[in-house]
């Protein structure tokens, strides 16, 4: 098994231009989500979903899109990026609801 | 949102001594999570701990999930260069969080001088 995969590793962005932070997993978790990790911060939970075709808002939502039509495959969308935005993201999965949950090895993305 | 309070923020020990964390809530959880983080990397499960009063042991790592259940330590012992990271715990479920979302704390930071 390949676990939490995450593309791409490393992304730099102009304010306003928009891009997917692709996640999969092949452990035919059902429990998916997506954190970000910043100094002081800890991680923040940002979307997350209990199976294909479900998702949710976490702490930190907004400016942020998700989508779930397949198991393995939890995409996160950057609408118009903004330099707040520039964060370490982090995808998860859980086999249970009330499980662990692993992590991808993170997206390091800056918004100029 | 809920945060747990994880002590300490960072530790500088020597090669072969033991080394303590906790993390403590004012809210309880149904579960208790240890994970280690790598520069660079994603945080990676160390231990996870399901009832209270739970203790647990993965090599050198020894957790327990606190009778309260608001809050857990992690142990290890004989530390070794390679234990340096970035220790979390988390918690999940119960009345400090949901079932979906963990509440992470904010770290400690563990250097091992050889």
């Amino acid at each position: 098994n390949a676990g939490v995969t995450q593309t791409p590793k490393f992304q730099v962005l102009k304010t306003g231009q928009s891009m997917t932070l692709q996640c999969a997993q092949d452990m035919n978790h059902e429990y998916m989500s997506w954190y970000r990790q910043d100094p002081g911060m800890g991680l923040r939970l940002i979307h997350y979903s209990v199976g294909a075709g479900i998702t949710d808002q976490g702490e930190v939502p907004n400016g942020y899109n998700v989508s779930r039509s397949t198991t393995e495959d939890f995409p996160l969308r950057l609408l118009s990026a903004a330099p707040s935005q520039t964060s370490v993201y982090f995808c998860a999965s859980s086999y249970r609801l009330d499980n662990e949950q692993f992590f991808g090895p993170g997206t390091r993305l800056t918004v100029l | 949102g809920q945060q747990l309070n994880q002590s300490p923020q960072s530790m500088f020990i020597q090669e072969g001594e033991d080394v303590s964390m906790n993390c403590t809530s004012s809210s309880i959880f149904n579960t208790w999570l240890w994970y280690k983080q790598d520069p660079g990397e994603g945080p990676v499960l160390l231990i996870a701990l399901y009832k209270a009063g739970e203790l647990t042991s993965n090599g050198r790592l020894t957790a327990q999930f606190g009778i309260t259940r608001k809050d857990s330590f992690l142990n290890i012992s004989a530390s070794i260069p390679s234990d340096v990271g970035i220790y979390f715990c988390a918690g999940l479920g119960g009345s400090g969080g949901s079932n979906y979302k963990l509440t992470f704390g904010k770290g400690t930071l563990l250097t091992v001088n050889p």
